[in-house]
């Protein structure tokens, strides 16, 4: 069945320091989003990708969707306090409403 | 209401017992989705609902688990005969296909369900 792989599994980096979690699919995806879980929370949208080659930004953050349709990647430059939180991609396969998430990536960021 | 509102958020109960818990998705989103995420792990996939299509019930781990959607709204999740391992907070989702929309699931607070 469909898996969607996401490393690492924990990040721990200084305030100011750049941070990437990486996505992998099994499959080849419509479509991948990201989510943000603070701690105790909830995951909450931040973005989504449809098109092979795709890269999108909100002001830090950096979102880019492979060629293949398969890998995504979410980078952060100069990682703030507010963005501690866990980091999941969520994919969904082509003709299917399914959406799989990978296990996330938990950043720490020490000020 | 203006999202997706679950109950109970807490719920403790012995080995053994039925529990349901329940989900009013955002008025209007035709899918909805139950999602299983176990203390500091990742989200797991348990069905999926779109409109009056027969649901994903792919996700399930077993037959203990089951769930309904009434009228193309409210859900619920029912698990019999609890475990200990059933223990975790149990997220719904839901979304509006087509149009113009992002595809953007909307989470609920989730259903924190303890088996002692």
């Amino acid at each position: 069945g469909q898996q969607v792989m996401q490393i690492p599994q924990y990040q721990h980096v200084q305030e100011g320091e750049d941070f990437t979690t990486y996505c992998n699919s099994s499959t080849t995806l419509s479509n991948i989003q990201w989510y943000k879980q603070r701690p105790g929370g909830h995951p909450v949208f931040l973005i989504q990708l449809v098109k092979s080659g795709e890269v999108k930004k909100q002001k830090r953050l950096t979102f880019q969707f492979g060629e293949a349709k398969k890998n995504s990647s979410l980078h952060i430059t100069a990682t703030q306090t507010t963005d501690v939180g866990t980091y999941f991609c969520a994919g969904r396969n082509t003709g299917g409403f399914k959406t799989i998430f990978g296990a996330g990536t938990r950043l720490f960021v020490k000020a | 209401g203006a999202g997706v509102s679950q109950s109970p958020s807490n719920k403790v109960t012995e080995k053994g017992k039925d529990v349901e818990l329940r989900c009013d998705p955002i008025s209007g989103h035709t899918a909805l989705y139950w999602y299983r995420q176990s203390l500091g792990q990742g989200l797991e996939f348990l069905i999926y609902f779109q409109g009056n299509s027969a649901p994903d019930k792919s996700g399930l781990p077993s037959d203990r688990f089951s769930a309904e959607r009434t009228g193309g709204s409210v859900s619920t999740l029912t698990i019999q005969r609890t475990q200990q391992e059933d223990s975790a907070v149990y997220l719904c989702a839901s979304n509006q296909r087509g149009g113009a929309n992002t595809g953007e699931l909307f989470f609920g607070e989730g259903s924190r369900l303890t088996v002692l």
